[in-house]
């Protein structure tokens, strides 16, 4: 069993629906959480980073964190076609800084 | 530009013969990551330095793998007798270690094609 497990999709939604994208993991030692966007052919770019459990907003994005059930999500309120693209998640600890990645879930949002 | 910079960002080679990959961090970033991804999967671990240090190297990268980070700036990767399998994107990352804060900033990777 991989420590971080993310439903590779592809997951297709209408325009302007709210998208939920999730991993689970298995390692309670996990502290830093990320989500990574990856257009095709490009690297990876940081959206969004939290630590520990909770909730954090940046404009239509949202992180959630749930330690207690080992469970991450990224939601995506107004979704534009823009927004189609490759989501990793990514997390650490704080012994070791090394990422350890889900495979990505590939997002396609239909105009 | 002040992201990270990668090249080149093709090569195709014939198997068997040696390519060599730069990377150019942010500036003052004391991190600096390879690593590699192949289609549907995220990204692999190979090494990484602190400063001009090489602090951690995965145990799936072979001897024929070989990375440098000579003045704490750029770094290179290099792949000595490509083989097939070596085909893949090769990301860099640089980072900026503040206390147990590190956020990695990626460039857009070298795509090597092994024939």
């Amino acid at each position: 069993q991989k420590e971080v497990e993310q439903d590779p999709g592809p997951l297709s939604v209408p325009e302007g629906a709210i998208v939920s994208l999730n991993c689970t993991y298995s390692n309670s030692a996990f502290q830093y959480f990320m989500w990574y966007r990856q257009y095709s052919r490009k690297g990876p770019e940081l959206l969004m980073y939290t630590y520990s459990s909770g909730n954090k907003e940046d404009g239509r994005f949202t992180a959630q964190v749930d330690k207690s059930s080992k469970y991450i999500s990224l939601f995506i309120r107004d979704s534009q076609p823009s927004d189609s693209a490759t989501y990793l998640c990514a997390m650490s600890s704080d012994s070791n800084y090394q990422l350890i990645w889900g495979a990505g879930t590939k997002l396609i949002i239909k105009p | 530009d002040t992201g990270v910079s990668q090249d080149p960002r093709h090569k195709i080679t014939k198997r068997g013969q040696n390519v060599t990959f730069r990377c150019d961090p942010i500036s003052e970033h004391n991190r600096l990551y390879w690593y590699r991804q192949t289609l549907g999967q995220g990204p692999e671990f190979l090494t990484y330095f602190q400063n001009e240090a090489q602090l951690e190297k995965s145990r799936l990268l072979s001897d024929r793998f070989s990375a440098e980070r000579p003045k704490g700036s750029f770094s290179t990767l290099e792949i000595q007798r490509t083989e097939q399998g070596d085909s893949a994107m090769y990301l860099c990352a640089s980072s900026l270690l503040r206390g147990s804060q590190e956020t990695q900033y990626f460039g857009p990777g070298t795509r090597l094609l092994v024939l």
